[in-house]
């Protein structure tokens, strides 16, 4: 079963656009993962934010994580088409593998 | 570090036949996962290893599916008497850390078809 809710599910946004997804997910966390995922090819581990943190940044990516509201959000900044992929978050908790959501597919436009 | 490699990238059966995937997770990681994914949807857990040990193994994993990890190395997934409700996206993944929610090493997936 899916932990995790992505939303938007699809994002079309133009090339130099910020793109903002979000993830709620429904019991306590350890940490919150996101990957991305090319059209049929594995999955590329992003970031890791511990349920201690409340911002974590990395390059053009910057992810929030609210666990009042078991809620995260992965912003990535100046967006190029090469960005263009499903991200998934994945959480980790009471369950000893990491748990995935259904994922936002994000598509950018030259 | 070579990266997790899973062979064959694509198979194509009839439905009742057996197949086998394998997968070769970075060296020396404990950890081995395998996960299904279905168009439009999140990997799904199926199972794991830590060393040759099988510690965990999901609902999804029914008794027509056994994984094996034999010293603790590679590792292989069969299916016997194939369903078309089998199609789907086959991940491994592999982590180095004996903790938990660590990240996971993905391969590029076994895609089957089921006819």
């Amino acid at each position: 079963s899916q932990q995790g809710e992505e939303d938007p599910q699809a994002l079309s946004i133009q090339e130099g656009e910020n793109a903002t997804m979000n993830c709620s997910y429904k019991t306590s966390i350890n940490n919150l993962q996101w990957y991305r995922q090319n059209s049929g090819r594995g999955l590329v581990h992003l970031i890791l934010i511990r349920s201690n943190e409340r911002e974590k940044h990395s390059g053009r990516l910057r992810v929030t994580l609210d666990t009042s509201k078991k809620s995260s959000s992965l912003l990535i900044t100046a967006s190029r088409a090469a960005d263009t992929a499903s991200y998934f978050c994945a959480t980790s908790g009471s369950a000893r593998q990491l748990t995935f959501g259904s994922g936002t597919q994000l598509t950018v436009l030259p | 570090d070579t990266g997790v490699s899973q062979d064959p990238r694509h198979k194509i059966t009839k439905r009742g036949q057996n197949v086998t995937f394998r997968c070769d997770p970075i060296s020396e990681h404990n950890r081995l996962y395998w996960y299904r994914q279905t168009l439009g949807q999140g990997p799904e857990f199926l199972t794991y290893f830590q060393n040759e040990a099988q510690l965990e193994k999901s609902r999804l994993l029914s008794d027509r599916f056994s994984a094996e990890r034999p010293k603790g190395s590679f590792s292989t997934l069969e299916i016997q008497r194939t369903e078309q409700g089998d199609s789907a996206m086959y991940l491994c993944a592999s982590s180095p850390t004996t903790g938990w929610g660590e990240k996971l090493f993905f391969g590029s997936g076994t895609q089957l078809s089921v006819l």
